[in-house]
């Protein structure tokens, strides 16, 4: 089982539309997680931290659940421009670890 | 803005060649990390560095060698390349802070094609 996991893309959607991530962790002891953006051929950037109480930025709302070990993302009026490859990313609670990085899930908002 | 840089961009090399990847940062940060990404696939670590003279290898096995001597600079190195090496390198950094991990900052990658 791979550590971090998110729903296999891609994503089609219409402009408009509500769409949502979700990604699964392994290492319950896990304190950081991100999502991240990576446009075509690009590298990834923060999109937002995820907090335990949940978080929301504009049309963006992201979501922990520790007891389930996931967490999620939620897009509202999806734009043209939020088309792109989502990274779900989790980090330990230990100094001696690393990030981990999701696969990513592919999203692409059509007019 | 990120102050992490990846030199060169592009480069097209021959086979057989030795190449060293660039990347520096100047955010002070003590981890830091070599992605191979191929298009429109997944990150895939082929490196990291916990701090100064810490190296390890990432889930994917790579032929390339890393060395951290300073905190801001993490090369990479292939000592021969090959056409199986030709893709995207994308370096990245971060920092552990009161039992959380902050941001990974990336830079803006190599993309290698050996010939």
């Amino acid at each position: 089982r791979k550590e971090v996991e998110q729903d296999p893309g891609p994503f089609n959607v219409p402009e408009g539309a509500t769409v949502a991530f979700n990604c699964t962790y392994s290492n319950s002891a896990s304190q950081s997680f991100f999502w991240y953006r990576q446009d075509c051929r690009k590298e990834p950037k923060l999109l937002m931290s995820v907090y335990s109480s949940g978080n929301e930025d504009g049309r963006f709302t992201a979501q922990l659940n520790r007891a389930s070990q996931y967490i999620s993302l939620l897009i509202r009026d999806s734009k043209l421009s939020d088309s792109a490859t989502y990274l779900c990313v989790v980090g330990p609670y230990n100094q001696g670890g690393k990030l981990i990085f999701g696969q990513g899930t592919e999203l692409s908002v059509k007019p | 803005e990120a102050d992490i840089y990846q030199t060169p961009r592009y480069l097209v090399i021959g086979t057989g060649k030795k190449i060293t990847l660039e990347c520096s940062q100047t955010m002070g940060h003590d981890k830091m990390y070599w992605y191979q990404q191929d298009p429109g696939m997944e990150l895939h670590l082929i490196h990291y560095s916990y701090g100064v003279n810490s190296t390890e290898k990432g889930d994917l096995s790579s032929e390339s060698t890393v060395s951290r001597i300073r905190t801001e600079h993490f090369p990479l190195t292939l000592e021969s390349a090959r056409p199986s090496h030709t893709s995207q390198y994308l370096c990245a950094s971060s920092e552990f802070d009161t039992r959380r991990y902050t941001e990974a900052f990336f830079g803006q990658g190599t993309r290698l094609t050996v010939v």
